[in-house]
């Protein structure tokens, strides 16, 4: 068990372009979520997997934003015409059905310049 | 939202002494958990504590529950240098799948 890994680790990308981070959660781990966190504040809630089913999205999450989970392991967030606002620390966590504690992966670092 | 909330803000220690942190939330709780970020660090769980416990302990950790009073606190004894980090609670609310952070205490241990 390597843990949850998340791939960039950091991306700088110019306004206007479009991103796309990956996600591996733990494995067998079937609950899947996404959050951001800007400095000096908590993660902020985005969207949560229930193996490949988006089950919640935050309103937080503009329509730039679209994640997938299609085969239940692996997920994707892409944020779509990137703004500057967007630039932040992107955190995909895992649990498994019957836990509830949050397995963290290191994020991917986006600044939008 | 069932965001938790932090306070206080920010807690300067020396090394060798107690840490304690508050958490206060709204609404009713399945469980709370509390988290740790180092610096350049992800968030790493430490301790869970349902609604139907009051206190907890793991390791230099005690956490305490009152749901009368929405309330948790997590003790950490004997603070080290390495204990330098920002802590988070997290409350899971009844019937929810999702937890919602506060803005932490970011607590310093001074060598």
């Amino acid at each position: 068990d390597t843990g949850v890994s998340q791939n960039p680790r950091h991306k700088i990308t110019k306004r206007g372009q479009n991103v796309t981070f990956r996600c591996d959660p733990i494995s067998e781990h079937n609950r899947l979520y996404w959050y951001r966190q800007t400095l000096g504040q908590g993660p902020e809630f985005l969207t949560y997997f229930q193996n490949e089913a988006q089950l919640e999205k935050s309103r937080l999450l503009s329509d730039r934003f679209s994640a997938e989970r299609p085969k239940g392991s692996f997920s994707t967030l892409e944020i779509q015409r990137t703004e500057q606002g967007d630039s932040a620390m992107y955190l995909c966590a895992s649990t498994p059905d019957r836990g509830y504690e949050q397995y963290f992966g290191p994020g991917t670092r986006l600044t939008v310049t | 939202s069932q965001q938790g909330e932090e306070d206080p803000q920010a807690l300067s220690i020396q090394e060798g002494e107690n840490a304690t942190m508050n958490c206060s939330y709204k609404t009713s709780i399945n469980n709370l958990q509390w988290y740790r970020q180092n610096s350049g660090r992800g968030l790493v769980h430490l301790i869970l504590i349902r609604s139907n416990e009051r206190e907890k302990h793991s390791g230099r950790l005690r956490v305490t529950l009152d749901t009368s009073k929405k309330s948790s606190s997590l003790l950490i004894t004997a603070s080290r240098a390495a204990d330098t980090a920002s802590y988070f609670c997290a409350p899971l609310e009844t019937g929810a799948n999702n937890l919602f952070f506060g803005t932490g205490t970011r607590l310093t241990v001074i060598p």
